[in-house]
């Protein structure tokens, strides 16, 4: 079976500061990983994905995450924030099914 | 690239009436979409995933003959909510993976329908 965490329901940053999204997931198998964004009463974005090969991926909007195997992790990062990086963000993770498997997700609020 | 939408963006219908919901991928082919229902400030919950040409698989706990899903070709598939009541009132949100992804799991998303149901 697969699943998802992610750590804080709600995430609060300052403009200029750093981003860090928390997931954690199980999977029994080798798992691909991806990062969505959804803006209020809006389908979902993707960010990046984690798929094979270089686990420090890059994605859209400065956005980065790193497959951590041995933590089990793929926590979501942007080093500078923007006030237009507000929005609910979902960590999902595939790879024994065909579908993915959603996080509880993180609301991000940017502060001026 | 990539793009899929729906269609209603928003529906209001009163209790007892039956809504569709319809998914096309505007710019690639999909095997397969899903649909998903998510309540306010929560995830998305997968009702099914749809195959073109095959019946739908419904997730545990979806009543299939309330939830129902036609796949007709490989850009559209339809949700139809049947005789729906203020319960199933919600925000659905379809997506589809391009038969080049097939491999990767990756799914672009629609921009969701939201259903009040009167």
């Amino acid at each position: 079976a697969q699943s998802v965490t992610q750590l804080g329901s709600h995430v609060s940053v300052s403009e200029g500061a750093l981003v860090l999204l928390r997931c954690n997931y199980s999977s029994s198998v080798p798992p691909y990983l991806f990062w969505y964004v959804q803006y209020p009463n809006q389908g979902l974005q993707l960010l990046l994905k984690y798929t094979t090969g270089a686990t420090l991926v890059k994605g859209i909007n400065g956005f980065e995450a790193e497959f951590k195997k041995s933590e089990t992790s793929f926590h979501l990062t942007k080093p500078s924030a923007h006030m237009s990086d507000a929005a609910e963000y979902f960590c999902a993770v595939s790879g024994a099914t065909n579908k993915l498997i959603f996080g509880t997700g993180t609301l991000l609020a940017v502060q001026p | 690239g990539a793009v899929v939408s729906q269609h209603p963006s928003r529906v209001i219908c009163k209790s007892g009436t039956s809504v569709k919901i319809e998914c096309r991928s505007l710019d690639f082919q999909a095997t397969t979409m899903f649909w998903y229902r998510q309540f306010p400030k929560q995830s998305l919950m997968l009702m099914a995933t749809s195959n073109e040409g095959s019946k739908a698989t419904y997730e545990q706990g979806v009543e299939k003959d309330k939830f129902l899903i036609n796949h007709a070709s490989l850009t559209l598939s339809t949700l139809t909510v049947t005789s729906a009541h203020p319960e199933d009132s919600s925000f659905y949100i379809c997506s589809a993976r391009p038969l080049k992804l097939a491999a990767s799991y990756e799914q672009y998303f629609g921009p969701g329908t939201r259903l009040t149901v009167t």
